[in-house]
């Protein structure tokens, strides 16, 4: 699987929105972007993931730069609930294989 | 509640001796894993269950021995282990459709921290 590269930590203030960067540039084409997120003492949890175009749910927005090679996890207003380290992956869609590869994440501190 | 249970959430054991490690999945999947998280380095897939049959292993020693009875539970047998093998092992499932792309989300349990003595 393709590599992703994130920023080991990252600072927010409460209630202000973050912008979660992920460089993935030997992303290949069939390879999804997920995002997932481990908040202290929990086993990591789903957040989003997308192909190409930019996708919404209930927990964050995925901006996918238009050559893929870069993709941005939007948090809209961060609340102290939502620190965690947040993980980007990729995942190949031709496989069949089931496994999630997890690099070392990006570490958010949210700020009352 | 996650819909992937863990037990024991903590386990102590001495070099020579035998523990399992239990996951029970109630959300009806048909895939489950294991990860192990030691720290300071990211989460290590060790081995995945796809309906019922083992599809990876990740060169993992023999001292840890997976189990998959049936598509809700998952053992981890641990025999003989080092000190270095005291890590977060989590469990995750998720439901795979045949032929399909494979993205669907993998749920997560809270995970047994095991320190080995």
């Amino acid at each position: 699987d393709a590599k992703t590269t994130q920023p080991n930590s990252m600072e927010s203030n409460e209630e202000e929105p973050v912008h979660l960067p992920c460089n993935h540039s030997t992303i290949s084409g069939t390879d999804y972007i997920h995002w997932y997120r481990q908040l202290p003492s929990q086993g990591p949890e789903y957040v989003i993931h997308g192909l190409t175009s930019n996708v919404n749910n209930r927990m964050a927005s995925l901006a996918i730069a238009e050559d893929r090679k870069s993709s941005t996890l939007i948090l809209h207003r961060a609340t102290l609930r939502d620190a965690a380290v947040y993980y980007c992956i990729l995942r190949d869609g031709l496989r069949n294989n089931n496994d999630m590869r997890f690099g070392a994440g990006t570490r958010l501190t949210v700020k009352p | 509640e996650t819909g992937v249970t863990q037990t024991p959430r903590h386990l102590v054991m001495g070099m020579t001796n035998k523990k399992s490690l239990k996951c029970e999945q109630h959300l009806g999947h048909n895939a489950m894993y294991w990860y192990k998280q030691s720290a300071k380095k990211p989460l290590e897939l060790m081995f995945v269950y796809s309906l019922e049959e083992r599809v990876e292993n990740n060169s993992v020693p023999s001292r840890f021995s997976p189990e998959c009875p049936n598509s809700s539970h998952l053992f981890l047998h641990l025999h003989t282990l080092q000190p270095e093998d005291s890590a977060l092992y989590l469990c995750a499932s998720s439901q795979e459709m045949i032929l399909q792309v494979p993205n669907s989300p993998l749920h997560f349990g809270n995970g047994t921290r095991l320190t080995v003595t």
